[in-house]
């Protein structure tokens, strides 16, 4: 069965910190590959999606992920975070042209002026 | 586009009362989905339709849940016979099949409270 794990449940950074989120998940196929976020008190919004092609994958407001097949991973990075990046960080995978998301337990990011 | 809209947003209930709750996808998606999410944890799948077809159900829906979608356009979840392990936000999420591949679009939740 498919699973992702996210590494980290809560992180603290300072404005201008960089920032790198693991993913990784558990699938031997086709995957897709995608990483939500939660602003406080709005609804899961996609910040990108990886489906084939070039590994890295950019996405809104600067962030990006590395998809490494070798290490069935997808880490989500950002080089300079602001305070407006605090919220709650999802990652999801799917499998071939299967569409139930399959989601990790999210990350906590809390970033300090 | 106005976005998936959920209703209602909130729900408190008694233990063994029946909740039923709304999901309108963005018009002409064709693909709806259900999850839950419980404190701390990722949202988990429920169950999906295509137009009115429901596709697949997890075995996290148990015989007390159903959801329908008669006309393949909103959607409702019906939980007969609360239990407080209800309690969670019940998460709708919507998509086009067709190009690019699907990206499921969430609505807002609607947040049950099982007293």
């Amino acid at each position: 069965a498919q699973s992702v794990s996210q590494h980290n449940h809560h992180v603290i950074l300072s404005e201008a910190a960089s920032l790198e989120l693991g993913c990784n998940y558990s699938y031997g196929g086709t995957v897709n590959l995608f990483w939500y976020v939660q602003y406080p008190g709005q609804h899961l919004q996609l910040l990108l999606k990886y489906f084939s092609g070039d590994p890295l994958v950019k996405g809104i407001k600067g962030f990006e992920a590395e998809f490494i097949k070798s290490k069935f991973s997808f880490n989500l990075r950002k080089p300079s975070v602001q305070w407006s990046d605090t919220a709650e960080y999802f990652c999801a995978s799917s499998s071939g042209g299967y569409n139930k998301l399959i989601f990790g337990a999210g990350t906590r990011l809390a970033v300090h002026p | 586009d106005t976005g998936v809209s959920q209703d209602p947003r909130h729900k408190i209930t008694k233990r063994g009362q029946n909740v039923t709750f709304r999901c309108d996808p963005i018009s002409e998606h064709n693909r709806l989905y259900w999850y839950r999410q419980t404190l701390g944890q990722g949202p988990e799948f429920l169950t999906y339709f295509q137009n009115e077809a429901q596709l697949e159900k997890s075995r996290l829906l148990s015989d007390r849940f159903s959801a329908e979608r008669p006309k393949g356009s909103f959607s409702t979840l019906e939980i007969q016979r609360t239990e407080q392990g209800d309690s969670a936000m019940y998460l709708c999420a919507s998509s086009f099949r067709g190009r690019p591949q699907d990206t499921q679009y969430f609505g807002p939740g609607t947040r049950l409270t099982v007293l």
